[in-house]
């Protein structure tokens, strides 16, 4: 399959600090994109990287992606306290697919 | 903003009993998605649908499980005979036709007893 994986698992860091987290990727795609989950609630788009880019920037979202190595990295810098959630990448290959997505990082920002 | 809407927020059933889950995908979009999330895991794949026609389907989405356009705004998941293991949230999604990005509602919480 196409499954993303984040790692870490779970990341603690202080607000001001960035977050980096990554994603592995196992089939070629289409696109990646990066979702934000905050406890019990939907998921929010946040940024989208298709897979002849690499690099994109949205605010304080950074993202990279290799598609040589499968990987992508989401870089969050000078976090807040709000920005505490699960962050998940998902995999896509054209517009009416399916996304494939990984168990998450679980990001606590504390102030 | 446009967004996804999804009803209700959350559903409790007897397992056996049929449920639908109701959506309301953002206005111009023209692809529909349902996915679940079973408490603690990642998010699945369900089902998607273009044209009035599922487009692609997983191997969760079987024989019990059917969705349905009944209007030109409603967007439906049916489960025909639930069963425990459907407990889960189940995200509605919607996107553009040429557009990969898809932007998921706030979940049905099912809960089978």
């Amino acid at each position: 399959s196409q499954q993303g994986e984040e790692d870490p698992q779970a990341l603690s860091i202080q607000e001001g600090e960035n977050a980096t987290m990554n994603c592995s990727y196992k089939t070629s795609i289409n696109n990646l994109q990066w979702y934000r989950q905050n406890s019990g609630r939907g998921l929010v788009h946040l940024i989208l990287i298709r897979s002849n880019e690499r690099e994109k920037h949205s605010g304080r979202l950074r993202v990279t992606l290799d598609t040589s190595k499968k990987s992508s990295s989401l870089l969050i810098t000078a976090s807040r306290a709000a920005d505490t959630a699960s962050y998940f990448c998902a995999t896509g290959k054209q517009a009416g697919t399916a996304l494939i997505f990984g168990k998450g990082t679980t990001l606590s920002v504390s102030s | 903003e446009p967004e996804v809407t999804q009803t209700p927020s959350h559903q409790v059933t007897q397992m056996g009993q049929e449920v639908i889950l109701r959506c309301v995908p953002i206005s111009n979009h023209l692809y529909f998605y349902w996915y679940r999330q079973i408490l603690g895991q990642k998010v699945e794949f369900l089902v998607s649908f273009y044209n009035n026609e599922i487009s692609e389907k997983s191997e969760i989405f079987d024989d019990q499980f059917s969705v349905e356009r009944p209007d030109g705004s409603n967007f439906t998941l049916k489960i025909r005979s639930t069963k425990l293991e459907d407990s889960a949230m189940y995200f509605c999604a919607s996107g553009t036709r040429g557009g990969n990005e898809q932007f998921f509602g706030p979940g049905t919480r099912l809960t089978v007893l």
